[in-house]
């Protein structure tokens, strides 16, 4: 079973624009990861957030992470027809990778 | 060692027979992840192992699906008498015990006809 849930479940913007796309979860955990899924390809690390931690940069990346709320946001500035792809989170409570749904992003040039 | 290395890549096969897929994870990492993933889905866990020790296994793993990791490097996973629903991405990742990074494979698609 998936951890937590993605919002917007589809989200399209104009290149340019910014996109955010969030993340609920479930349990405790030691720190939650951001991943970029191509079509038909495999997961790419994006960034990472450890429990305490809040917010975290990294390029057009930002993610910010409230555990009182079970949420993290991923945030990405200036997009780019590049940056098209699917975006999952993962929570990481010690053994394993436990997947939300994704965010499936397009962005239109 | 440039990643993770999943073989094939594709796999065609036809309902009922039985199919294996290999993964070659980082050679420094000592935990080695199988996670499968449906259209339209994230990927969700299957197992992993720490070194040869299988550790956890979902309860999505029917005892259709076998995994093994005899030496502690290579994985295989094995599907006996496939069915339609075992069409999917199968992933594999690898990391390194008490360390943050995970690294995952290209996946394995396989399709039953």
């Amino acid at each position: 079973s998936q951890q937590g849930e993605e919002d917007p479940q589809a989200l399209s913007i104009q290149e340019g624009e910014n996109a955010t796309m969030n993340c609920s979860y479930k349990t405790s955990i030691n720190n939650l990861q951001w991943y970029r899924q191509n079509s038909g390809r495999g997961l790419v690390h994006l960034i990472l957030i450890r429990s305490n931690e809040r917010e975290k940069h990294s390029g057009r990346l930002r993610v910010t992470l409230d555990t009182s709320k079970k949420s993290s946001s991923l945030l990405i500035t200036a997009s780019r027809a590049a940056d098209t792809a699917s975006y999952f989170c993962a929570t990481d409570a010690g053994n394993m990778l436990t997947f939300g749904g994704g965010t499936r992003l397009m962005v239109k040039p | 060692d440039t990643g993770v290395s999943q073989d094939p890549r594709h796999k065609i096969t036809k309902r009922g027979q039985n199919v294996t897929f290999r993964c070659d994870p980082i050679s420094e990492h000592n935990r080695l992840y199988w996670y499968r993933q449906t259209l339209g889905q994230g990927p969700e866990f299957l197992t992993y192992f720490q070194n040869e020790a299988q550790l956890e296994k979902s309860r999505l793993l029917s005892d259709r699906f076998s995994a093994e990791r005899p030496k502690g490097s290579f994985s295989t996973l094995e599907i006996q008498r496939t069915e339609q629903g075992d069409s999917a991405m199968y992933l594999c990742a690898s990391s390194f015990e008490n360390s943050d990074g995970y690294t995952f494979g290209s996946g394995t698609r396989l399709t039953v006809v």
